[in-house]
């Protein structure tokens, strides 16, 4: 079955510290992935994506990812996290079914410590 | 012009109410979407519109009716909704259906229904 899962519905980092988001997908085929964030009360946008290119992709806000297809991974990363990036981020996979699919994982919260 | 616009951003209805989510992009996108999303949940396909016809209704129920007039602009019809429909609406739109490039959201409209 194609499915996307976020291995963390809660991350808390301090200001300052490295970020880790964790996503893993299952899909027959090679699937195309993004990272969007959603600040409370907003609609979502999208960081980052991955179509079968470069397999390091960097985003917008200083956030990167890496598609590891031998683990099935896209851990979205930021080297210092700032309060800002304080929100909920999903992780999306669009696979092919038989025609294309886009599935949302079921989200992760991070929060930023001062 | 890179937006989603969404209107109204908040509406408060009652059961017996009729009223109209809007949504507007200038993009050329030929595919739109609308999400309801609950709280601390990911969005929840309801409708796809591709070059202006349905191409996938959720098993919504028939109290929302969707609208899509022409390329650049997108409706969703409510009547006699229930209090379990209080969500965040969201619409989205993308240069095709389930897009390699990824959706740009729009902010949402909060509706409550009491």
């Amino acid at each position: 079955a194609q499915s996307v899962t976020q291995l963390d519905s809660h991350v808390s980092v301090s200001e300052g510290t490295p970020v880790l988001l964790r996503c893993n997908y299952s899909s027959s085929y090679s699937p195309s992935l993004f990272w969007y964030v959603q600040h409370p009360n907003k609609g979502l946008q999208l960081l980052l994506k991955y179509t079968s290119a470069a397999t390091l992709v960097k985003g917008i806000n200083g956030f990167e990812a890496e598609f590891k297809k031998s683990e099935t991974s896209f851990h979205l990363t930021k080297p210092s996290a700032h309060m800002s990036d304080a929100a909920e981020y999903f992780c999306v996979v669009r696979v092919n079914t038989g025609g294309f699919k886009t599935i949302f994982g079921a989200g992760t919260r991070l929060f930023v410590k001062a | 012009d890179t937006e989603v616009t969404q209107t109204p951003k908040h509406l408060v209805m009652g059961m017996t109410n009729k009223k109209s989510l809007k949504c507007e992009q200038h993009m050329g996108h030929r595919a739109m979407y609308w999400y309801k999303q609950k709280a601390k949940k990911p969005p929840e396909l309801m409708f796809v519109y591709s070059y202006e016809k349905l191409s996938i209704n959720e098993s919504v129920p028939s109290r929302f009716s969707p609208e899509c007039p022409n390329s650049s602009l997108l409706n969703l019809h409510l009547h006699a909704l229930q209090p379990e429909d209080s969500a965040l609406y969201l619409c989205a739109s993308s240069q095709v259906r389930d897009s390699n490039y990824g959706y740009t959201f729009g902010s949402g409209t909060r509706l409550t229904v009491v």
